[in-house]
Formats: C-alpha cells, sequence, structure tokens
C-alpha cells in the first residue's frame, strides 16, 4: 500500500492548457501539502492544507488552485500553463502538531509529478 | 531562506562512514532538526530527528552539538545505495511552511 500517492506520475502538455494532479494519502494524517521541486532541486512550499483548511499559500499564482475534498485528498489544479510551471510536484502528509511531538515523524512524501510545458 | 547551510556534495568510498554536517545556529529551544533524503527524482524519505540527544536508528545516526546551532548525520557503513541528496531541516512550528535548502548531494564510489 503507497502511503502518499500521486497521479499521474509524468505529465506532458502544451502552453494555455489546464491539468490536474491528484494525490491520496492513506495513513489518516490532518495536513497535507504541496511541494514544487524546480531544476535547482530547491523543495518549495506551495500550499499547505490542515483538516481541509487552507494554512499557507505561498505567493503561488492564482492559476494554481487546489482543492481539499476530505482529509485524504489533495488536488492541485493549474490553469494556462507556462514554460516556468516545467518542475516536479511533491504531494505530502503529516501528522498535526509534528514538530512538537518527539515521535513525530514529519512528512510523507509521495513519489511525485513531473511536468513538462512545451 | 532556509534555516540550515549545508555543503553542496561530498563523496565517501563504500563500506566507509559518510558524515554530512549541517548548520543551523538561529534554531530556538524546542525546535527539531530532521533529516531526509532523496534518491534519484523520488520523493524526499525521512531519515532520523532529534532534539537534544543524539539519536540512532537503523538507518543513521545524528550527533547534535551541545549548543545545538549544528549536528552531523552519520551513515556507519556507505552503500552505493546511500548517493542520494539529503536534506537537513529545522520545520517551524506545525511544520507547515518548513524550508528545504538544496541538501548536500552525497556520492558514495565503489
Amino acid at each position: 500500500d503507497t502511503a502518499v500517492s500521486q497521479t499521474p506520475k509524468y505529465l506532458v502538455t502544451q502552453m494555455g492548457n489546464d491539468k490536474s494532479i491528484k494525490c491520496e494519502q492513506n495513513l489518516g494524517h490532518d495536513t497535507m501539502y504541496w511541494y514544487k521541486q524546480d531544476s535547482k532541486k530547491f523543495l518549495k512550499i506551495m500550499f499547505s492544507y490542515n483538516n481541509k483548511e487552507l494554512i499557507i499559500n505561498e505567493t503561488v499564482p492564482n492559476r494554481f488552485s487546489p482543492k481539499s475534498p476530505d482529509k485524504a485528498h489533495l488536488n492541485l489544479h493549474i490553469n494556462s500553463l507556462e514554460l516556468g510551471d516545467s518542475a516536479v510536484y511533491f504531494c505530502a502528509s503529516s501528522q498535526v502538531g509534528w514538530t512538537l511531538i518527539e515521535g513525530g515523524y514529519g512528512y510523507t512524501f509521495g513519489s511525485g509529478t513531473r511536468l513538462t510545458v512545451v | 531562506d532556509a534555516k540550515t547551510t549545508q555543503p553542496p556534495s561530498m563523496d565517501c568510498a563504500e563500506g566507509r562512514a559518510a558524515n554530512l554536517p549541517c548548520n543551523h545556529s538561529t534554531i530556538s529551544g524546542n525546535e527539531y532538526v530532521y533529516w531526509y533524503r532523496q534518491i534519484h527524482s523520488q520523493g524526499p524519505q525521512y531519515i532520523i530527528h532529534g532534539l537534544k540527544n543524539n539519536e540512532t536508528n537503523e538507518m543513521a545516526s545524528l550527533i547534535i552539538t551541545e549548543d545545538r546551532k549544528s549536528s552531523t548525520l552519520i551513515l556507519p557503513h556507505a552503500t552505493l545505495r546511500d548517493t542520494a541528496v539529503y536534506y537537513c531541516i529545522v520545520p517551524n512550528t506545525g511544520g507547515f511552511k518548513t524550508i528545504f535548502g538544496a541538501g548536500t548531494r552525497l556520492f558514495v564510489k565503489a
């Protein structure tokens, strides 16, 4: 059983198109995230959701719209794709308050979605 | 900006110990240090974390200095499969907005 699963794994699309990436976790975590990893390998937080509520929106263009229908799912919809959106997008989850819990194991990441905009 | 600084790359001979340093001089008293690694372009994987005391698990050991301003991840017997990017992070409270730096790219050589 994959703990955090993302689909699709690869996505190649043309500029201007709209696409979605789906994420599901079966860990019972309350918090989910989207991270973007660019060509320099920096992992940058995009959104954090806690119990379906948006907590962090890290100055991401409003072409990116996350949706969390329930605690186990966090999807990412991208409108009017641009060349600069090409990157690997990672979904992650964690238990709430994990940073204050001695046994908190932090983030569990999905395997990533490689988005290429041509 | 990342709250941690790490060397961009390191080499290690297979079978030898790999010691990966991390500076986190602005760490607060109740903030943990976490280590993750990313193999190829897979999702980062948890390795170990600690607050004050040294920690050891089946994957690695974590040595934290007494002033908590730096730490070292130790892979006791590195294998070729340990070649990866290693991230040292200090999550903010709640972990909602953790910054990952560029990490250290570890090359384990035969």
